[in-house]
């Protein structure tokens, strides 16, 4: 089975524009969830996402919003762009999301905010 | 709220050697999950171990075990006969209900 795919891998944005990031999750899998990781901050859960709904919100600002597709291929948003959003942000799968369930993550979209 | 605190910023083992990661949890619930993860300089985050806390039984994987003390919040990683191939930085997560909480990170150095 191929693995948690994102893209684009790298990015470079300018304060005050949005982005977008996408996740593709193995096949079968239909829970995603983001994390943004910073040096700082260390990996801090965004949220969760299972058959198009969010199901696990972490401590985040309105700024940054999702949404998974029918297929459960998920896109993570963020408006309005702060320096401090630049950052690795990181997508697990697992097949149903419960705590039985172990996350297999993507290699990372590194966003940089200019 | 569940916080996960590893206190060892830094490791260094010598290879063919074992090394002992340390990684304390703070949580109320009695059925939760705990896992360490290896993030090489890819920054693939790669699953290492998992433990169920209703198992009294630590979990292994082939040179990899854990020491789980519930009723400590305690889970370390032990490596052992450690490989080049291990050097990286190692993370403790808990989960319930699959929002998963790391800790800080332990950077491994594997020295030949």
């Amino acid at each position: 089975k191929a693995g948690v795919t994102q893209t684009p891998r790298y990015l470079i944005k300018t304060r005050g524009q949005q982005v977008t990031l996408s996740c593709s999750p193995i096949s079968g899998h239909r829970s995603v969830s983001w994390y943004q990781q910073t040096p700082g901050q260390g990996l801090q859960f965004l949220f969760e996402y299972f058959s198009e709904t969010q199901r696990n919100k972490g401590n985040f600002p309105g700024r940054f919003s999702g949404r998974q597709f029918s297929n459960s291929r998920s896109e993570m948003n963020v408006s309005t762009l702060e320096l401090g959003d630049s950052a690795l942000y990181l997508c697990a799968s697992c097949q149903w999301g419960g705590s039985t369930d172990t996350q297999y993550f993507g290699p990372g979209t590194r966003l940089t905010v200019l | 709220a569940q916080t996960v605190t590893q206190s060892q910023p830094e490791m260094s083992v010598q290879e063919a050697e074992t090394v002992t990661l340390s990684c304390t949890y703070d949580t109320s619930e009695s059925d939760y999950y705990l896992f360490w993860y290896k993030q090489p300089p890819s920054r693939q985050m790669i699953l290492v171990i998992r433990q169920e806390a209703y198992k009294q039984q630590n979990a292994t994987e082939n040179r990899f075990s854990v020491n789980f003390q519930k009723a400590a919040k305690s889970f370390s990683l032990k490596i052992s006969d450690s490989q080049l191939g291990d050097a990286a930085m190692y993370f403790c997560a808990y989960t319930k209900n699959n929002d998963m909480r790391f800790g800080a990170g332990t950077r491994l150095t594997v020295k030949p």
